[in-house]
């Protein structure tokens, strides 16, 4: 049964690098099964998608943050990361790990978020 | 920048049933499967229903999900205090090349 866990500092300065991780138990981030996604939510708003990324390195980013944003694996601490750079007030938010399943049958396609990690709140704040 | 459009909220009396919508476009819920996701005060967002209409392991049979079109929804029937949630629509977009979510909308139990 697959768990995520975030990890990464609570506090970040603006204009600095908003560094977290992802821990992966009960399967391997090197597997050909799943996609690793990060999700994140400010405070009393919705969910808003950040990126997303598949074992070979493949990643999709949301548009609106692609510039600053990047999201790596590391097969050997069976984690993935995001980094994201120049932050600012608006970056403020619970951020959340999560592995996208995405499937096609009889050309219908899906994709869907489950699990998710219990999420952490990065303020962004000097 | 949610371009799945859902009300802010509903609310209804218990034992009672609520349906919530989901509008988009061709590019998501026109081409791709909805997904509908449940969080509860100071949670993390829990899958309800996958594939349009498929009901993610250990989720009582009281939610079920549908779609048409560019539209979709989520019922829940039997509405207890314990279903007071906010409650998000998702689906791949193939224009974004990305995954989008619903506004979010709140249900209320009376």
């Amino acid at each position: 049964q697959l768990q995520l866990q975030e990890s990464g500092p609570g506090l970040v300065k603006p204009s600095e690098t908003l560094p977290l991780n992802c821990t992966v138990s009960g399967g391997s981030v090197s597997s050909s099964s799943y996609y690793w996604g990060w999700i994140r939510q400010p405070p009393g708003k919705g969910l808003e998608w950040i990126g997303t990324i598949y074992y070979n390195g493949n990643t999709y980013y949301n548009p609106s943050l692609k510039s600053r944003l990047t999201i790596s694996v590391d097969s050997s601490k069976n984690q993935f990361a995001l980094k994201l750079s120049s932050v600012t007030a608006a970056d403020t938010a619970v951020y959340y790990c999560a592995t996208l399943h995405r499937t096609a049958v009889g050309g219908k396609v899906g994709s869907w978020f489950d699990p998710w990690g219990q999420g952490t709140l990065v303020t962004v704040s000097s | 920048q949610s371009v799945l459009a859902q009300p802010p909220s509903v609310s209804e009396a218990p034992r009672q049933r609520v349906t919530i919508s989901c509008s988009g476009s061709s590019s998501n819920i026109g081409n791709n499967a909805v997904n509908w996701y449940q969080q509860l005060p100071e949670k993390a967002p829990k899958l309800l229903i996958y594939y349009d209409d498929l009901l993610s392991s250990g989720v009582s049979d009281r939610f079920s999900g549908s779609k048409s079109g560019t539209s979709a929804s989520l019922a829940i029937s039997g509405l207890q205090s314990e279903d007071e949630a906010d409650y998000y629509c998702a689906a791949w977009d193939d224009s974004l090349n990305g995954y989008v979510f619903g506004t979010g909308t709140k249900v209320t139990v009376l």
